[in-house]
Formats: C-alpha cells, structure tokens, sequence
C-alpha cells in the first residue's frame, strides 16, 4: 500500500514552454502533499506544502506564479512548471501525507513519488 | 534551527558488517521519526518508522529512538552494496512541512 505516482517520469521541453506534472496518491487520502526539487549531489528542498481545496504554501525564494500548484482532490495536485528555462532543470518530487482519512489510523507518514527528472532546452 | 542533524560521510563499511547511522534531533516534542533512503538519481523511499522509545526491528534494519538523550538511528545489519544510498531521518511533523537535511552517505564496500 501507500503507492504515490508521478507522471510524467521524464520530461525535455524547450525555454519558454510551460510543464505540468501529475501527483496521485494511488491508495490512501492525501489532505496533505509537498513537492520538492533537488539538483544533483544536493538536498531534497522543499518548493510548496500543498493542501486539498485551498491554495498552496510556498517556501521563501519559491515564485508562487511560476510554479503554480493545484490540488483540486484528495488523491492529485498537479506543479506547473510556467515558461520554463534551463535553470529549472532539476528532479522534482512529490510526497504524500496518509492522513488516514479513508477510515484507517493517521500515522502522518509521507510517501514519495518516484519523481520528475525535467531537462529544459 | 534544523530539525535534526546527521553526519554527511560518507560513511564506509565493508559488507556484511553492521552499518550505524545515527540522527540527533533539537524539538523534545519530537514523538516519532521516519527513516528514508534514497539511492542516486531516485527518490526517496521509506523504510522505517519508529514510535516510541526502544527499538524497532524489520529484517536487517533496526530503528533506535531515545527520548531522553535525542538521538534516532538506524542499524544496517549484514550490508550488502545494494545499500549504499543516502539516508534520511525526519520527525514526524504531524503532517506540516519536513525540512529534510543532507542525509548519510553510506558506501559498502563488496
């Protein structure tokens, strides 16, 4: 259980061209999901705390309006990756909260997403 | 402040020896801990979680939390080179933000 998916795995996609990646929690409720970036040889680093049905949280230095994150369920949120450049070159990743909102015990766990590797051009 | 602080290594074992990453941790209301590892160019994924002080074991991995004196680990017994990876302690954050360090380097040595 506790299966968190990404999609798409892989994306190359020229300067100015905006990107959408997709978060699905596969088997649980996720009131709760966080989508990182990490650079190679570096730290996960948090980029947004997104929470179901209302706007997403932003870490300091992250531009709200570039990264547009949208959360409309309890199982999706989706990063939008607008007029993308080579420095936005990086893995994104998304985590998931089980929550336990389908009836079984909260342990507040996150579960990773296998992650978005974006190349822009 | 960072939530908990670990040592970058690399750490290098040789295999079948029992690899020690250890996790200190500042919040005391801290209740419970995750361990993650991540392998290079992959994401995270976890492996451990621990709850209440002791220890915690699951095949060769044994989790330790001890309250009092703040510090979680993670015993790795008989390494194998298939667990050399980055990991990753995190407090359980009651579903708010977890601001992840830079994790051990665990090198083993076949």
């Amino acid at each position: 259980g506790a299966v968190v998916s990404q999609h798409p795995s892989r994306v190359i996609c020229k300067s100015g061209t905006s990107v959408k990646i997709e978060c699905r929690s596969l088997d649980f409720q996720a009131t709760t999901m966080f989508w990182y970036r990490q650079f190679p040889k570096q730290s996960l680093m948090l980029m947004a705390t997104s929470n179901e049905g209302s706007k997403a949280t932003y870490e300091q230095g992250v531009e709200k309006d570039k990264f547009l994150i949208n959360h409309a369920s309890l199982t999706l949120s989706t990063l939008t990756v607008t007029s993308a450049h080579p420095e936005d070159s990086s893995f994104y990743i998304c985590s998931a909260r089980d929550g336990g909102l389908a009836g079984g015990p909260s342990t507040d766990t996150q579960y990773f997403g296998p992650g978005t590797r974006l190349t822009v051009l | 402040q960072k939530e908990v602080e670990q040592n970058s290594g690399p750490l290098s074992v040789p295999e079948g020896a029992i690899a020690s990453l250890n996790c200190t941790y500042s919040d005391r209301g801290s209740q419970s801990f995750f361990w993650y590892r991540q392998y290079s160019g992959k994401s995270p994924e976890l492996i451990m979680s621990i709850y209440s002080n002791g220890d915690k074991e699951d095949g060769r991995f044994t989790a330790q939390l001890n309250k009092a004196s703040q510090y979680v680990s993670l015993l790795i017994r008989d390494s194998q080179p298939s667990d050399s990876a980055t990991y990753l302690c995190a407090p359980n954050t009651g579903g708010f933000k977890t601001i992840f360090g830079a994790g051990t380097r665990l090198f083993v040595k076949a």
